[in-house]
């Protein structure tokens, strides 16, 4: 059984720019949540995918979006980065059995300066 | 006052302790709960999985959810130098919304 893998592993951007986090969920997963988690903290539910359309959101701005593709892989886009944004991004799949628990890949480190 | 309150420690123990980590919460919807282990430069690992109020064994792991003080804790019995690692609560109102998770409670088990 596959886990949910991310790439790039890390990242370092530049404030304005934008950027791409990848991730492919786990075998049989048909769900994809987002999540963001700064230095010591807990992580922070940013979005959720469920057949290719966004079923729920946490508190973020519109500069953060996502995709999913029909194989249930996803993307995370943030336009107009702030040094705010650095931190571990983490990708979580679900199935849609209920109470399915989340499985987390290995999380994006991006650095913006 | 946050929906989850984990203090972030660190928690430094002797090998072969029993540990005790909690988690305290806000909200009375919340219903399932859980425990991730995220070692350094790692995502978070599920461990245990718990519905509403009640215990759950697994191995050396204990899960404890006390919903009446809105209080969940989880035991390491024999500790472990592997058990090293940052233990992080997360609990939500049903199955399939999304985690709120504690801040996290780093752990040292030195040999």
């Amino acid at each position: 059984e596959t886990g949910v893998t991310q790439s790039p592993t890390h990242l370092i951007k530049t404030r304005g720019q934008q950027v791409t986090l990848r991730c492919s969920s786990q075998s049989g997963h048909n769900t994809v949540s987002w999540y963001q988690q700064a230095l010591g903290q807990g992580p922070q539910f940013i979005f959720q995918y469920y057949r290719e359309e966004e079923n729920g959101r946490g508190n973020f701005p519109p500069r953060f979006s996502g995709l999913q593709f029909p194989n249930y892989s996803s993307e995370l886009n943030v336009n107009a980065l702030e040094l705010d944004d650095s931190a571990l991004y983490l990708c979580a799949s679900s199935s849609d059995i209920a109470h399915s628990p989340l499985h987390f890949g290995n999380g994006t480190r991006l650095t913006v300066t | 006052q946050k929906e989850v309150e984990q203090d972030p420690g660190p928690l430094s123990v002797p090998e072969g302790a029993i540990v005790s980590l909690n988690c305290t919460y806000s909200n009375s919807a919340f219903q399932y709960f859980m425990w991730y282990r995220q070692y350094s430069r790692k995502g978070p690992e599920l461990l245990m999985y718990t519905y509403s109020s009640g215990n759950k064994e697994d191995g050396r792991f204990t899960a404890q959810v006390d919903k009446s003080s809105k209080y969940i804790s989880l035991f390491i019995r024999d500790s472990q130098p592997s058990d090293s690692a940052t233990y992080l609560c997360a609990m939500t109102p049903s199955g399939n919304t999304p985690l709120v998770f504690g801040k996290g409670t780093r752990l040292s088990v030195i040999a």
